[in-house]
């Protein structure tokens, strides 16, 4: 059973350039979140997909849109990139409904670094 | 808001020694879940245990322990036993159960070296 797949796993990109990340959920998930991880800091939230609407939002300019597909595979797009963008993207799928404690599978992300 | 805090510096445990990773948390909503992950050089956040703001008694999966103080704000991770594969950041993450919220607010997690 095949966890959170996400592509690429590592990506360089110039400032000012735009960037899409790829997510395939978990097997019988239906819903994707994805974080930024700056260097050694914790995971913030970026936004939340389900049912290929956009559910919840962290605090995040609108550079950072995203979609999700009938398969419940979603992309991550970052406009106008900044060097503060640099940071590790993870995207963890879970099911909208169901146990609440054990829902989170969380994929092995991509390093984005912006030059 | 949600605010979770970890505020060791990096830990140091001998292999088989027991070892606690410390975390506070604030929240009004009287309705959360803890939670620890696991996240290694790889990059992947692995699920260690969970415990939920009514659960009555602490979580425990295999030599994880979660050290729930309610009244302190506070959810430690005991793990007993250390393997040198324990090696890894670990991050403490809550999530509120009010309304359409299912994010995860970690905090900004411990680095913990296991020594031979």
């Amino acid at each position: 059973d095949a966890g959170v797949t996400q592509s690429p796993t590592h990506l360089i990109k110039t400032r000012g350039q735009q960037v899409t990340l790829r997510c395939s959920p978990k097997s019988g998930h239906d819903t994707v979140s994805w974080y930024q991880q700056a260097l050694g800091q914790g995971p913030q939230f970026i936004f939340q997909y389900y049912e290929e609407e956009e559910r919840q939002r962290g605090n995040f300019p609108d550079r950072f849109s995203g979609h999700q597909f009938p398969n419940y595979s979603s992309e991550l797009n970052v406009n106008a990139l900044l060097l503060g963008d640099s940071a590790l993207y993870l995207c963890a799928s879970s099911r909208l409904t169901g146990a609440v404690g054990y829902g989170y599978t969380f994929g092995s992300g991509t390093r984005l670094t912006v030059v | 808001a949600q605010k979770i805090t970890q505020t060791q510096p990096g830990m140091f445990v001998q292999e088989k020694e027991a070892v606690t990773l410390d975390c506070t948390y604030d929240t009004s909503d009287p309705s959360y879940g803890l939670f620890w992950y696991k996240q290694p050089s790889s990059g992947e956040m692995i699920f260690l245990i969970y415990q939920g703001s009514y659960d009555q008694q602490n979580a425990t999966e295999g030599r994880y322990s979660l050290n729930f103080q309610k009244a302190r704000k506070s959810a430690n991770l005991v793990i007993s036993a250390s393997q040198l594969g324990d090696s890894a950041m670990y991050f403490c993450a809550m999530r509120v159960y009010t309304g359409a919220n299912s994010k995860l607010t970690f905090g900004k997690g411990i680095t913990l070296s296991v020594r031979p």
